[in-house]
């Protein structure tokens, strides 16, 4: 199985800052990667899909990078409604797999 | 507008079994894959399983925690997706999200259900 390991696990930063979250697969996962946010009590919703394409309807302060066994989702400048869990999902291969989460809140 | 609606969450000992359903509306639910999540109380995302739409004969993949015990299903002329859940083990308690693999080559869940909560427990 292909395991994501995120980091950092939790992170705390001021509105307006740059926000990078990093994903790195066990193995090359090409650009099968996807993000997704999660707020709480709430289902996930989908930010980014094959590694770097926006999904429809989310912010542009929102984007992906990366392929191959690192990627990264960054946030260009934090705002408040940002306050959520985010996840990134391998779609290589089975058992599909999450990454831990990395929960980000406003300092 | 698209819409998932789990259903069937509930309070279980540990061995039962318990089914849920997934009510699809909103869009042509026939075309597309279907997969299965959960999230235990507090946890993180641990996907469960996916079952293909009719051009790949309705085939499944499951998570090793659950293959065996866990059976998807869908019944396109309802435009609904069932998860079987037997021998259920309190490491299964959790909130069960149905979601929706977008069309195409490329890979990921767009739209999930508000998801349902089973809790297995004497």
């Amino acid at each position: 199985d292909i395991q994501l390991t995120q980091s950092p696990s939790f992170l705390s930063a001021s509105v307006g800052d740059r926000v990078t979250i990093t994903c790195r697969a066990s193995q090359g996962i090409s650009s099968y990667l996807a993000w997704y946010q999660q707020k709480p009590g709430k289902a996930p919703k989908l930010l980014i899909y094959a590694a770097s394409t926006l999904q429809s309807g989310v912010p542009s302060r929102f984007s992906g990078s990366g392929s191959g066994t690192e990627f990264t989702l960054t946030i260009s400048s934090l705002q408040p409604e940002d306050v959520a869990t985010y996840y990134c999902q391998q779609l290589n291969s089975y058992p599909l797999t999450f990454g831990g989460g990395t929960k980000v809140e406003i300092k | 507008e698209v819409q998932l609606v789990e259903s069937g969450g509930d309070l279980v000992q540990p061995g039962g079994s318990l089914r849920l359903s997934c009510a699809a509306s909103g869009f042509t639910f026939s075309d597309h894959c279907m997969d299965w999540v959960r999230q235990a109380p507090g946890k993180g995302l641990e996907w469960i399983g996916r079952i293909r739409h009719k051009a790949d004969r309705y085939t499944t993949e499951y998570a090793a925690s659950v293959k065996g015990r866990f059976i998807m299903s869908r019944d396109d002329s309802k435009n609904s997706l069932h998860l079987q859940m037997n021998s259920l083990r309190t490491e299964d308690t959790a909130v069960y999200y149905c979601a929706r693999r977008v069309l195409g080559s490329t890979d990921s869940l767009d739209y999930w259900g508000q998801g349902t909560l089973v809790t297995v427990s004497s």
